[in-house]
């Protein structure tokens, strides 16, 4: 079946540090590709997203490359800021139409000190 | 974005007793809800999905009598766990999705049965 792996945390950078959180995936298809951000106190929010392959989804500095020869969608950004300190998740969705079931990963928790 | 909010956002019960959780979108019409649940460094494991007005879909493994899910409206589905045990301890989160392709999530609700 469908599968989301990521890196596990906990990961600790120091603010400007460059950030990568790996994820892989296993899928029949062609997926969808997510990355979800979850801020303390706060619910999952979306931060980027890649609908086919090559595709790179972007927001708020943040990067991701749909990789179907690799099943990667690692996420990367330049320049971490302490305001980017939250839980990571990444996440496919293999149905067609926009009430597919997603399949999350474990989560990544990062920590960004001053 | 669009606004889930969940009620309560914790509760602690005696064994036995049930628990009803409220799942509210705020400034959307979610014609359809899901309904998720994590453990502790683990992935959201969906539970079930929710349509307004029918009867709730529920992944393999979840029970339907322990976990009742009701979406009487286009704003509001309440998940109510019955006779809970102390297994049944988690944090449970709640996403709506409207006609657009993207579910928004609730902040959770922390669940803690002794």
């Amino acid at each position: 079946g469908n599968s989301v792996t990521q890196m596990e945390g906990p990961v600790t950078l120091s603010e400007e540090a460059f950030l990568t959180i790996n994820c892989t995936y296993t899928a029949t298809g062609y997926p969808s590709l997510f990355w979800y951000v979850q801020y303390p106190g706060e619910g999952l929010q979306l931060l980027l997203k890649a609908t086919k392959a090559d595709d790179k989804g972007s927001n708020k500095g943040f990067e991701a490359t749909y990789r179907k020869e690799t099943t990667s969608f690692h996420l990367e950004k330049g320049s971490v800021q302490v305001s980017d300190s939250a839980v990571y998740f990444c996440a496919l969705r293999g149905l067609a139409g926009s009430q597919g079931n997603l399949i999350f990963g474990k989560g990544t928790k990062l920590s960004v000190k001053p | 974005g669009a606004v889930v909010s969940q009620h309560p956002s914790w509760v602690i019960c005696k064994s036995g007793t049930s628990v009803k959780i409220e799942c509210r979108s705020l400034d959307f019409q979610a014609t359809t809800m899901f309904w998720y649940r994590q453990f502790p460094k683990q992935s959201l494991m969906l539970m079930a999905t929710s349509n307004e007005g029918s009867k709730a879909t529920y992944e393999q493994g979840v029970e339907k009598d322990k976990f009742l899910i009701n979406h009487a409206s286009l704003t509001l589905s309440t998940l109510t766990v019955t006779s809970a045990h102390p297994e049944d301890s988690s944090f449970y989160i709640c996403s709506g999705a409207g006609t657009e392709e993207t579910q928004y999530f609730g902040p959770g609700t922390r669940l803690l049965v002794l």
